[in-house]
């Protein structure tokens, strides 16, 4: 069983703040990092898929960074808004698999 | 971009029945589809993995005779809950993978989820 963990599980910022957050995954047999925003009431949807160590992402005011040697990559939202109010999924793709492994998501919530 | 649609969105079900989960890939194919159980504060939890025209392949403590995919065309995959009982209620999900191949660049493409209680 492969462990994906991601902190905090929830927080609340200001509008305006800048955040971040982390997921954890196994160092080893690494294939990909995916990123994925799910709002209330709608399908998730993909940020980033990340494959090479010391990988930076960006779209807009989110980014995100991975290192793949000690199993961590960070989400970070700059200028916190409203509608990027959301829970935050990682998923894990180890090597000679097809199927992702899901933590337990970060919900945000930005308080106008 | 993909669309997934995954319907019906909630149902409500008396114990005993079967309820069917659909989902379609609007405006391409895929040939793999997953189908994900969500518990309340808990992550996505994979149930199984559907090969277009094969055997869904099921993780470790999915009854299969309980919960039947069939995932007969490059379009549509369904989730079949067999004899449902109250411990079945939960959120479902899927997600489907562009056709061509799997790799670690391919984003999954998500329905937006069944939510089932069973009375």
């Amino acid at each position: 069983i492969l462990n994906v963990e991601q902190s905090p599980q929830s927080l609340h910022v200001q509008e305006g703040d800048s955040t971040n957050f982390t997921c954890s995954f196994p160092s080893s047999n690494f294939y990909a990092l995916h990123w994925y925003r799910w709002e209330t009431a709608k399908s998730p949807e993909a940020l980033f898929v990340m494959t090479l160590n010391g990988d930076e992402k960006k779209k807009g005011r989110i980014s995100a960074t991975l290192n793949t040697k000690e199993g961590y990559s960070y989400l970070y939202i700059k200028g916190s808004q409203p509608e990027d109010s959301a829970t935050y999924l990682c998923a894990f793709k180890s090597g000679g698999y097809q199927k992702v492994t899901f933590g337990t998501g970060t919900k945000l919530q930005v308080i106008p | 971009g993909a669309v997934v649609s995954q319907h019906p969105s909630r149902v409500i079900c008396k114990s005993g029945t079967s309820v069917k989960i659909e989902c379609r890939s609007l405006d391409f194919q895929a040939t793999t589809m997953f189908w994900y159980r969500q518990f309340p504060k808990q992550s996505l939890m994979l149930m199984a993995t559907s090969n277009e025209g094969s055997k869904a392949t099921y993780e470790q403590g999915v009854e299969k005779d309980k919960f039947l995919i069939n995932h007969a065309s490059l379009t549509l995959s369904t989730l079949t809950v067999t004899s449902a009982h109250p411990e079945d209620s939960s959120f479902y999900i899927c997600s489907a993978e562009l056709a061509g191949g799997y790799s670690g660049a391919n984003v999954l493409t998500f329905g937006a989820g069944s939510r089932l209680t069973v009375l």
